[in-house]
């Protein structure tokens, strides 16, 4: 069975510009979250998304925005790009919307901010 | 505010060395503890949840322990390929899926 998916792997944009990353979950998993990891950190937390609604959010400004479709694959959206956004960011998925016993990472989307 | 401390931040080891990794955390009403491996430039893969103190994992070279205060990761007799950043994270009540990381112990295994 396929893992998470991301795409696309890498991407290089300009301050000011919008981005659209892409997630697919495992084959039956309804719950996706998003984490931004910046090089030599820990991820952190953006957003979980449960049977389409939002069920968290961390501390991001409202630049960041996502959603999620009725496959269960969702799209993080990041407008008005800033330097400091450049990092990995991962998505992952599991079969439940909280408590969770496992949650599956992706291999990330790497996003260059110039 | 949760928060999660490993250390230490980095450790080199030799072939066969035995040693811990330490996650020490601050959560209010916690609901699993997560250990995952990274490697470079990829997602984290999934290694453990532990729930309760006193709950032990183990999986080939690796065992994690829970305490009410910390958890350890256990590398016995580690090879090459254990070389990697070990993660922990921690999920709190009533908080969804949402984990909170701690800033990761990045290990070295020498030949």
């Amino acid at each position: 069975d396929a893992g998470v998916t991301q795409s696309p792997t890498h991407l290089i944009k300009t301050r000011g510009q919008h981005v659209t990353l892409r997630c697919s979950p495992i084959s039956g998993h309804k719950s996706v979250s998003w984490y931004q990891q910046v090089l030599g950190q820990g991820p952190q937390f953006i957003f979980q998304y449960y049977e389409k609604e939002e069920r968290g959010r961390g501390n991001f400004p409202d630049r960041f925005s996502a959603r999620q479709f009725p496959n269960y694959s969702s799209e993080l959206n990041v407008n008005a790009l800033l330097l400091g956004d450049s990092a990995l960011y991962l998505c992952a998925s599991s079969h439940r919307g909280d408590y969770a016993y496992e949650q599956y990472f992706g291999p990330g989307t790497r996003l260059t901010v110039t | 505010e949760d928060q999660v401390t490993q250390s230490p931040e980095a450790l080199r080891l030799q072939e066969g060395e035995s040693s811990s990794l330490n996650c020490s955390y601050t959560v209010s009403g916690l609901r699993g503890l997560f250990w995952y491996r990274q490697d470079p430039g990829k997602g984290p893969e999934f290694l453990f949840t532990l729930y309760s103190a006193g709950e032990e994992k183990e999986k080939e070279r690796l065992k994690a322990t829970l305490t009410k205060k910390e958890s350890f990761l256990h590398i016995t007799a580690p090879k090459p390929e254990d070389s990697a950043t070990y993660l922990c994270a921690v999920r709190r009540n009533n908080a969804g899926n949402m984990l909170t990381f701690g800033g990761g112990t990045r290990l070295m295994v020498k030949p």
